[in-house]
């Protein structure tokens, strides 16, 4: 079946440090790419998403582009800051079906 | 911007015990979901729902769960019989219409965290 793998965390860098956390994914067809982010004691809130392949997902300063060829999707930002903290999660849904997640990734920004 | 809601935030709740979640989703939507996140671990599909009733549901989903829309607003998750291994964050979402902006889009609600002891 359909499956995400992200990179192992957790992931601790410096405000204004460069992020990026892979995302790589199995799927038969053409899947909609997702990042979702869940902040401390919150639910999971939709970032950025992508729905065909070399269309770029942005929202607040994260990025990620669609790669067909390397079945990937990672998510970058040019200068994280502290309220950037959180765990992010790759994801991505067949049509009208359900999510897949990845495993999560914890970021953790110090100041 | 709407928003899925979901009751109670937290439950503590025996073994062996009956556990009904709730959740409003968003009200034009059609597809409803629950997911389920162990604590430091992935989130997990468990079941989708359209039409009134189950379109899909995970291996986790067995006898033990059930779901419900018994109105035009609410949508249950009842546990009959309460695990230990049962103790997770529990995700309510809603999607939209099949096309159209957003239409692959899950909101999710903030979650419910069971408890049991």
């Amino acid at each position: 079946g359909d499956s995400v793998t992200q990179m192992e965390g957790p992931v601790t860098l410096s405000e204004e440090a460069f992020l990026t956390i892979n995302c790589t994914y199995t799927a038969t067809g053409y899947p909609s790419l997702f990042w979702y982010v869940q902040y401390p004691g919150e639910g999971l809130q939709l970032l950025l998403k992508a729905t065909k392949a070399d269309d770029k997902g942005s929202n607040k300063g994260f990025e990620a582009t669609y790669r067909k060829e390397t079945t990937s999707f990672h998510l970058e930002k040019g200068s994280v800051q502290v309220s950037d903290s959180a765990v992010y999660f790759c994801a991505l849904s067949q049509g009208a079906q359900k999510l897949v997640f990845g495993q999560g990734t914890r970021l953790t920004i110090n100041p | 911007e709407p928003e899925v809601t979901q009751t109670p935030s937290h439950q503590v709740t025996q073994m062996g015990q009956e556990v009904i979640l709730r959740c409003v989703p968003i009200s034009n939507h059609l597809y409803f979901y629950w997911y389920r996140q162990i604590l430091g671990q992935k989130v997990e599909f468990l079941v989708s729902f359209y039409n009134n009733e189950i379109s899909e549901k995970s291996e986790i989903f067995d006898d033990q769960f059930s779901v419900e829309r018994p109105d035009g607003s609410n949508f249950t998750l009842k546990i009959r019989s309460t695990k230990l291994e049962d103790s997770a964050m529990y995700f309510c979402a809603s999607r939209g219409i099949p096309r159209g902006a957003g239409a692959n889009v899950l909101t999710f609600g903030a979650g419910s965290r069971l408890t049991v002891l």
